[in-house]
């Protein structure tokens, strides 16, 4: 059973912190990995995609492949309030287009 | 507007009745997947199409559930003789026909059964 995982939380954090979520996943064979932001009652909206070892960053958001290890981590700096979402990784099935799902993780960020 | 449309946003329906709802997918996008997630869990994958094919369907109740993605038109997923246990939010994403490539998610339809 090919699984993803990730600290259901709530992590919270101070306004102007760095956030830290992380997710680990079971099928060494997956080759893309996302992650996703969902508000309350919102649809999941992509926020960073990665493919090879290490990090790759764009903006407040950084995300961290390690392949060997089998996790993925997204770094927020300078958290702010309206960060306070739930966080969901998603790793691809093997050669497949469809993704596996992790649970997500609560962020609450306080002013 | 180019991203993945639903609709209904909101579709209410009493015990017995049938339910359709439609996704249009993101322009270029060859690949349609449907996702159910009710209140305060996780996404559960339902099926995965494209044009004319179901790829996956694992996710998906054998009974009362169908999935479809014609040559022309939106997807349609159908719930037969809704229960109130189908009440939650079904939403759609799509993907383009490059491996690897991450999926796009609609707005989503909130199914409410009386």
């Amino acid at each position: 059973q090919k699984e993803v995982e990730q600290n259901s939380g709530p992590l919270s954090v101070p306004e102007g912190a760095i956030a830290s979520l992380n997710c680990t996943y079971s099928d060494r064979g997956s080759q893309s990995f996302f992650w996703y932001r969902q508000y309350s009652g919102k649809s999941p909206e992509l926020i960073m995609s990665i493919y090879s070892n290490g990090d790759k960053e764009d903006g407040r958001f950084t995300a961290q492949l390690n392949k060997a290890s089998q996790y993925v981590s997204l770094l927020i700096r300078d958290s702010q309030p309206s960060d306070s979402a739930t966080y969901l990784c998603a790793v691809n099935a093997g050669n497949n287009r469809k993704l596996i799902w992790g649970l997500g993780t609560s962020l609450a960020v306080n002013p | 507007n180019a991203g993945v449309m639903q609709n209904p946003r909101h579709l209410v329906r009493r015990r017995g009745q049938e339910a359709r709802l439609r996704c249009s997918p993101m322009k270029g996008h060859s690949h349609v997947y449907w996702y159910r997630q009710l209140p305060e869990e996780g996404l559960k994958f339902m099926v995965y199409l494209q044009k004319e094919n179901i790829i996956d369907e694992s996710g998906m109740p054998k009974e009362r559930f169908s999935a479809e993605f014609p040559k022309e038109g939106p997807s349609i997923l159908r719930i037969q003789q809704v229960v109130r246990g189908d009440s939650a939010a079904y939403f759609c994403a799509s993907s383009s026909l490059e491996m690897n490539q991450p999926q796009h998610f609609g707005d989503g339809t909130r199914l409410s059964i009386l």
